[in-house]
């Protein structure tokens, strides 16, 4: 089975342009999650949806991060500018909800690295 | 969710078992304990999780005490490519689906 599906990989771009990474959870999860990992701060959760619902955005940095989920197959986080501070390793990972002690599927990350 | 106290390294010789220690003395009951590791440019993957009885899956091991105020996770036999930051995380299954991973312990298994 196909786990969590991210894209890009790996993205270089210059401080102020838009950002936008992707998700694909596995299918049949009713979760979704966005994490970012940095040396400084290591592993914090961003955002979470359930079933395409937003749920707790409060780990969001601010307002430059924004992230949706228009479908169960697809989820996006964008960065609008972005800064060198935003330098980090982005994961997605998905759950399932049958069950309540379902583990979180995690992709392989977006390495981004803003100039 | 309950914090957690781990070793920040440890070796384990390859082929030995590698056994990691978790400090949770504040955990309340409805808590469980939760291992993922991360091996170096990959996502984290689970690896088990438990209540208060000992645990077992194809990956490895889980011992809670009896007071639940610790655990270890025993990697029975391990091998070079158990080398990773291993996180344990206690939180209340429900009505919460975060994670909050601390610092973990990286776990080096030496040829």
């Amino acid at each position: 089975d196909a786990g969590v599906i991210q894209s890009p990989r790996h993205e270089v771009t210059e401080m102020g342009q838009e950002v936008t990474l992707r998700c694909k959870p596995i299918s049949g999860h009713d979760y979704l999650f966005w994490y970012r990992q940095t040396m400084m701060r290591g592993l914090e959760l961003l955002i979470y949806f359930n079933n395409n619902v937003p749920i707790d955005d409060s780990g969001m940095p601010e307002d430059r991060f924004s992230a949706k989920m228009p479908n169960a197959s697809f989820s996006t986080l964008k960065i609008q500018p972005s800064e060198p501070r935003d330098s980090a390793v982005y994961f997605c990972a998905s759950s399932a909800i049958q069950g309540r002690n379902q583990p979180q599927h995690f992709g392989d990350g977006t390495r981004l690295s803003i100039l | 969710d309950a914090k957690t106290t781990q070793p920040p390294s440890m070796d384990c010789a390859e082929g030995r078992a590698a056994n990691l220690p978790c400090n949770h003395s504040t955990i309340s009951g409805n808590e469980y304990v939760y291992w993922y590791r991360q091996i170096h440019s990959q996502g984290p993957q689970y690896i088990i999780h438990g209540l208060k009885n000992n645990e077992t899956n194809e990956m490895a091991s889980l011992i809670i005490t009896e007071d639940r105020k610790s655990s270890t996770l025993i990697l029975p036999h391990a091998t070079l490519r158990d080398t990773a930051v291993y996180y344990c995380i206690v939180r209340v299954p429900f009505g919460n689906e975060k994670l909050t991973f601390g610092t973990g312990t990286r776990l080096t298994i030496i040829p």
